[in-house]
């Protein structure tokens, strides 16, 4: 069954810091990858995703993630956060099935 | 553009009690899902609708029930609320392999 591992539950970051938040999944086929970002008491939102082609894949906000086929990773990415990019943030996968499957969530807080 | 849209933001049911939570999505996805977001737990697929017509379980489906009404609409009931479903619902909607699109979420109490 696909599964998806976040490891960082909570992490706490000073403006300007850079961040990286892992993501891994158990898939061994073709995959569809995903970040999304949850600011406080708002929906998910689409951050970026990966379907084929570039492994490295720049979404909004200058967040970036990189495929690492090999290492079935995912992680995110971004040289500087900000005070407002304080928010939980959600990998998810997708195996050609109609259902997406979501890690845990990362609950980054960042210090201004 | 709205987008997803679920009502009632808010909820607070008694034990035993029912009620439905509606989703409407205006842009024509044929694809519609139901999560539930609790702490530490990410989000749980309750129930999908691949498209009009059909639904499926997710990973939680138990003490829930989904009716998709028409292309635009998909329901989630609960018959006899327990305090385990005390939790936050999200619908979502998409098209083909392209990402989800959430609405606000339903944050429901279960006394």
């Amino acid at each position: 069954a696909q599964s998806v591992s976040q490891h960082n539950h909570h992490v706490i970051l000073s403006e300007a810091a850079s961040l990286e938040l892992g993501c891994n999944y158990s898939y061994g086929g073709t995959v569809n990858l995903f970040w999304y970002v949850q600011y406080p008491g708002q929906h998910l939102q689409l951050l970026l995703k990966y379907f084929s082609g570039d492994p490295l894949v720049k979404g909004i906000k200058g967040f970036e993630a990189e495929f690492i086929k090999s290492k079935f990773s995912f992680n995110l990415r971004k040289p500087s956060v900000q005070w407002s990019d304080t928010a939980e943030y959600f990998c998810a996968v997708n195996a050609g099935t109609y259902k997406y499957i979501f890690g845990t969530g990362t609950r980054l807080k960042v210090l201004a | 553009n709205a987008g997803v849209t679920q009502t009632p933001k808010f909820q607070v049911l008694k034990t035993g009690q029912s009620m439905t939570l509606q989703c409407a999505q205006d842009m024509n996805h044929n694809s519609m899902y139901w999560y539930r977001q609790d702490p530490g737990m990410g989000l749980r697929l309750i129930y999908y609708s691949a498209s009009e017509g059909t639904t499926d379980k997710g990973e939680v489906p138990n003490g829930y029930n989904v009716s998709r009404l028409n292309k635009r609409e998909f329901s989630l009931r609960l018959e006899s609320a327990a305090p385990s479903q005390t939790s936050v619902y999200f619908c979502a909607s998409r098209q083909g392999q392209a990402g989800e699109y959430f609405g606000a979420g339903t944050r429901l109490s279960v006394l």
